[in-house]
């Protein structure tokens, strides 16, 4: 069964640190790029990260530029998204997507608050 | 980044009945490939999107005919030939011609 599972998500105060784990199975995770989609709660879809399939190439949307990290463990199946310096603008619900063959996981709520 | 704008923010449509949705581009969406990277998702309440077209106008594998998708450069419609009721949630378009995507806002179809 083809899946992306995230987790890692929870309450933190600001400025603090968390990391997400996006998990996959049942398809050949190795081969594709991995991006991070965001929704606020009662908001739209944000784009925040990409991870390409060997893990060579990273992009991020400016707003988590510098604080954000997206890595991956391909031996592991599984991609991370290391977010630091946490703001109260962050909190979201995070999507782990394979776009191109939209696979999505069922997303972790991550929330920022003192 | 480039800029999308749906509209209308939300529809009312009874089952059977068409409906439409615009998205518009801030820049022109067509790659030097010859591809235009305009992407539809629909996202049905308590799920992650899911996509319905790729490419302006193609369906995603299992994606009913009464969808479907038009448009080049910056103007691109999505268009439901006869509303159900399984179609009610949030459309969104997206575009990946320029990092960063960036998604419009989104459409809200609800059933009369």
């Amino acid at each position: 069964q083809v899946q992306l599972v995230e987790s890692g998500g929870g309450v933190v105060p600001p400025g603090r640190s968390l990391r997400l784990s996006c998990t996959a199975s049942g398809f050949n995770f190795s081969t594709y790029s991995i991006h991070w989609v965001r929704q606020a709660p009662g908001k739209g879809l944000e784009w925040v990260a990409v991870v390409s399939a060997d893990g060579s190439q990273k992009y991020y949307v400016d707003s988590v530029e510098g604080r954000f990290i997206i890595s991956r463990d391909n031996s592991k199946d599984t991609v991370y998204l290391h977010v630091n310096s946490l703001r109260p603008e962050d909190t979201a619900v995070y999507y782990c997507a394979a776009l191109v063959i939209d696979f999505w996981g069922q997303g972790t709520l991550l929330t920022v608050s003192s | 980044d480039i800029v999308m704008t749906q509209t209308p923010l939300s529809l009312s449509v009874t089952p059977g009945q068409p409906a439409s949705i615009s998205c518009k581009s801030s820049q022109s969406l067509l790659n030097s490939d010859g591809k235009t990277y305009l992407y539809w998702y629909l996202q049905k309440p308590g799920q992650p999107p899911q996509l319905l077209i790729y490419e302006v106008s193609n369906r995603f594998s299992g994606v009913p005919d009464r969808f479907s998708g038009s448009g080049s450069g910056t103007d691109f419609t999505l268009k439901i030939s006869r509303v159900e009721a399984e179609d009610v949630g949030v459309y969104y378009c997206m575009q990946s011609v320029q990092h960063p995507p960036t998604f419009g806002g989104g459409t809200k179809v609800e059933i009369k």
